[in-house]
């Protein structure tokens, strides 16, 4: 199975912010990378889808780059709404596997 | 376009459940359909999928005990769950799923308790 290594898995940072988000996959997976946000209680939702296509709806402060095995999701600048989880997601190969996550929250 | 799973509950080792995920807004047997559980505490994890061609595939862990279905007249998914593990304990997603592999629809999840 494909592993997917998210750093770091906690991040602490301010309104205003810029945060970065890596995934690091154990072999090279086409770019097939997606990211979700997931708040407590809630289901999680897609941000961005292709390593780098943003999802419909979501702001354009987020986005995703990487190529390879490395990867990252990036937000411009944190809003109050962004302190939440955040997963990657490989989708090349069967079972696709998620990172552990990276929770964002307020410092 | 909206997902509703049911069916969740609490199950002794060795039980079963059926889930169902309801859709509205679009039909479950022209997509791709997902079954992810996230564990307390955990991230996701991918369970099975239904291709809107029919192949299904499942991750190792739940083979042979799980199984993935959909009545397209009702327009629900479905994922039987015998032989129920206490590792099996999570909430129970289904996600409308892009045919490159990503989910783009969420139900509001259903959780799963095995325990004695």
């Amino acid at each position: 199975d494909i592993q997917m290594t998210q750093s770091p898995s906690t991040l602490s940072a301010s309104v205003g912010d810029r945060v970065t988000i890596t995934c690091r996959a154990s072999q090279g997976i086409n770019n097939w990378l997606a990211w979700y946000q997931q708040k407590p209680g809630k289901a999680p939702k897609l941000l961005i889808y292709k390593t780098s296509s943003l999802q419909s709806g979501v702001p354009s402060r987020f986005s995703g780059s990487g190529s390879g095995t490395e990867f990252t999701l990036t937000i411009s600048s944190l809003q109050p709404d962004d302190f939440a989880t955040y997963y990657c997601q490989q989708y090349d190969i069967y079972p696709y596997i998620f990172g552990q996550g990276t929770e964002l929250d307020i410092k | 376009v909206q997902l509703v799973e049911s069916g969740g509950g609490l199950t002794q080792p060795g039980g079963s459940l059926r889930l169902s995920c309801a859709a509205s807004g679009f039909s479950v047997s022209a997509n791709y359909m997902t079954w992810v559980r996230q564990a307390p505490g955990k991230g996701p994890e991918w369970v099975a999928v239904l291709y809107s061609g029919g192949s299904i595939y499942y991750t190792d862990s739940v083979k042979g005990r799980f199984t993935i279905s959909r009545d397209n007249s009702k327009n629900t998914l479905y994922l039987q769950m015998n032989r129920l593990r206490a590792e099996d304990t999570a909430i129970y997603y289904c996600a409308r799923t892009d045919s490159s592999g990503f989910f783009d629809v969420w139900g509001q999840g259903t959780p799963v308790t095995v325990s004695s």
